[in-house]
């Protein structure tokens, strides 16, 4: 049984580098979203893909973030000019079927900027 | 807008005993769903338990239960029977059922079950 995957778990980058997440989701889900956590909070969204389409982006998605899913698979989180406000747990969460299923999380790619 | 409120930040149980988390919600959507996750120390979120708004029974699996009480936008999650495993905190969120983007999460409680 394959859940979500994502890569890397643990990112360490210097402020003003850019950085590159992906995620797997369930392969038969057509949905997939990203979410962003800080410490003591719960998940914040930030996009979702209805299988290629990016169909939402979250104000909190600045010009600095861009995300993909080429062919409706896997999907890509990138981060440019990285800076220290963008330490969080990056999370993505994939779904299918009727609405009321619920979504499924990956572990998480933990950000640092140092 | 929607709001989650889960107003206890930290929870203590004994081992063996059962333990209510608090989730109180507003929306003005008529049809919505409530999830509870889990989300121990090591990072993943794991989908607990889900209610649906127009669902006429309360919610159970395994030693999870939700105590839906719709006119006082309430979704409180009952675990049975805690384990030193149930350790982590946990996140009740909400979605409208016309947007499969909108989930809102609350703040979360951080459980701990003493031995």
């Amino acid at each position: 049984d394959t859940g979500v995957s994502q890569d890397p778990r643990h990112k360490i980058t210097k402020r003003g580098q850019n950085v590159t997440f992906r995620c797997d989701p369930i392969s038969e889900h057509n949905r997939l979203y990203w979410y962003r956590q800080t410490l003591g909070q719960g998940p914040e969204f930030l996009t979702y893909f209805q299988n290629e389409a990016q169909l939402e982006k979250s104000r909190l998605l600045s010009d600095r973030f861009s995300a993909e899913r080429p062919k409706g698979s896997f999907s890509t989180l990138e981060i440019q000019r990285t800076e220290q406000g963008d330490s969080a747990m990056y999370l993505c969460a994939s779904s299918g079927g009727p609405i009321d299923q619920p979504q499924h999380f990956g572990d998480g790619t933990r950000l640092s900027i140092l | 807008a929607q709001k989650i409120t889960q107003t206890q930040p930290g929870m203590f149980v004994q081992e063996k005993e059962a333990v209510t988390l608090d989730c109180t919600y507003d929306t003005s959507d008529p049809s919505y769903g409530l999830f509870w996750y889990k989300q121990p120390s090591s990072g993943e979120m794991i989908f607990l338990i889900y209610q649906g708004s127009y669902d006429q029974q309360n919610a159970t699996e395994g030693r999870y239960s939700l105590n839906f009480q719709k006119a006082r936008k309430s979704a409180n999650l009952v675990i049975s029977a805690s384990q030193l495993g149930d350790s982590a905190m946990y996140f009740c969120a909400m979605r409208p059922y016309y947007n499969n983007n909108d989930m809102r999460f609350g703040a979360g409680t951080r459980l701990t079950v003493k031995p």
